[in-house]
């Protein structure tokens, strides 16, 4: 079956280190992956979108790799700031050509 | 713009009880989504929607029907909450899938069935 697998350990990591974040996936060929960002009784923010010929995409702070190969994507936040803690969802379509499939999300702590 | 607002905010019913959840966008987005949340399990979809008056579904439809009778409302109904329901419901629009997919979502809906 197609799955989607994110980190379920929280990363905890000092402010100004870069912290790594990752998203595999399984018995699919996507052409597109998503990052979003949820905090606590919150509903999730879209950060950034790569396509499958882009090898890498950057924002700001933010970096997100995509191998098609590996089946993997790759979240890198630099020089991270407390303000930064939240819970990283990736997204992906496996099924529709419409809906998005997300992972469970990994959880963020960046202590001062 | 207010974005995507889902009414109500929370919610308790008891087992058998029927209820509607209600999303709205102003962005004139011709996708909505309705997902529900539960610890360890992650977003999950359970109908979406690519146009007024379509409905698809998603990963986890059963117990739930949904309506898109105007494009910027869609409506999520239990028809005999279960148990089983409680989790806390996300409503997401875009303007289209794909490569245009961003989703934005609203703040959420948290429901209790005792």
């Amino acid at each position: 079956s197609q799955k989607i697998e994110q980190n379920s350990e929280a990363l905890n990591i000092q402010e100004g280190k870069t912290a790594t974040l990752t998203c595999n996936y399984t018995n699919y060929s996507p052409a597109y992956l998503q990052w979003y960002r949820q905090d606590p009784g919150r509903g999730p923010v879209f950060l950034l979108l790569i396509r499958e010929n882009e090898k890498e995409k950057r924002k700001e702070r933010l970096k997100v790799t995509f191998d098609t190969t590996l089946k993997q994507s790759l979240f890198h936040i630099t020089a991270s700031q407390p303000a930064d803690s939240a819970t990283y969802l990736c997204a992906l379509d496996l099924t529709s050509g419409y809906a998005l499939n997300f992972g469970k999300g990994t959880s963020l702590l960046v202590t001062p | 713009n207010a974005g995507v607002t889902q009414t109500p905010k929370f919610r308790v019913l008891k087992t058998g009880q029927s209820m509607t959840l209600l999303c709205a966008q102003d962005m004139n987005h011709e996708y909505m989504y309705w997902y529900r949340q539960d610890p360890g399990m992650g977003l999950r979809l359970i109908h979406y929607s690519v146009g007024e008056g379509t409905t698809a579904k998603g990963e986890v439809p059963d117990g739930y029907n949904v309506s898109r009778l105007k494009k910027q409302n869609f409506l999520l109904g239990l028809e005999s909450a279960a148990p089983s329901q409680t989790s806390v419901y996300f409503c997401a629009s875009s303007l289209a899938g794909g490569l245009s997919g961003e989703q934005f979502f609203g703040p959420g809906t948290r429901l209790t069935v005792l």
